[in-house]
């Protein structure tokens, strides 16, 4: 299993430009997230989706747009990048597990610089 | 409004020590308390949870210690080798009582580093 992929791993955008950050799961989870990672910042939730075809806002939703067409796929957009959307994005799933509690698994994570 | 706030922001502790890791959150409907572990270049990884019915947790060299009354909780590394080295993040999460969650809430992240 290769568990939770992201693609790309890296990416260089100018200011204005979009585009698509794609993540992958093969663990059939009903749940998955996308989160930005800033220095000293932690990890701040973005949007996130309980199930195909769903999709919620997290703490950081501005500026960006998600879909959840299949299950096992969950995309992040960036419709016009700004510089302050530089940043190391992780993708997670999960199968909350009512009091066993809900284990997120991490991408990689694909690191955006916009210039 | 940051609603887990983490201490310290690094730590070193010589092998063998005793690293200590503090957080306190501020909303009461959190219900579900994890640790994630993180190496340079990788993604965090799920080190030990607790939920609040217990006000301690061991796995391995590793320990959860929970207050509810005080809205804290604290991660304890016994025996500490370098190789737990990496950044250590605390989180804090909604569970559902018909088996759903929310997503997560972290801590901003303690770098340790264990000295050999």
């Amino acid at each position: 299993n290769a568990g939770v992929t992201q693609t790309p791993k890296f990416r260089v955008l100018k200011t204005g430009q979009s585009m698509t950050l794609l993540c992958a799961q093969d663990m059939n989870h009903e749940y998955m997230y996308w989160y930005r990672q800033d220095p000293g910042m932690g990890l701040r939730l973005i949007h996130y989706s309980v199930g195909e075809g769903t999709t919620a806002k997290g703490e950081v939703p501005d500026g960006y747009n998600v879909s959840r067409l299949k299950k096992q796929n969950f995309l992040l957009g960036l419709e016009s990048a700004a510089p302050s959307q530089t940043s190391v994005y992780f993708c997670a799933s999960s199968y909350p597990r009512g009091g066993l509690g809900n284990e997120q698994f991490f991408g990689p994570g694909t690191r955006l610089t916009v210039l | 409004q940051q609603q887990v706030k983490q201490s310290p922001q690094s730590l070193i502790v010589q092998k063998g020590g005793i690293p200590i890791i503090n957080c306190a959150y501020e909303n009461t409907a959190f219900d579900y308390f994890p640790w994630y572990q993180q190496f340079p270049g990788k993604g965090p990884a799920l080190l030990i949870a607790i939920r609040p019915d217990v006000s301690e947790k061991k796995e391995g060299r590793f320990t959860i210690s929970f207050n509810k009354s005080a809205k804290q909780f604290s991660l304890h590394i016994m025996d500490s080798q370098p190789g737990d080295s990496a950044t250590y993040f605390c989180a804090a999460s909604i569970m559902y009582s018909g088996g759903g969650a929310d997503g997560l809430t972290f801590g901003k992240g303690t770098h340790l580093i264990i000295q050999p």
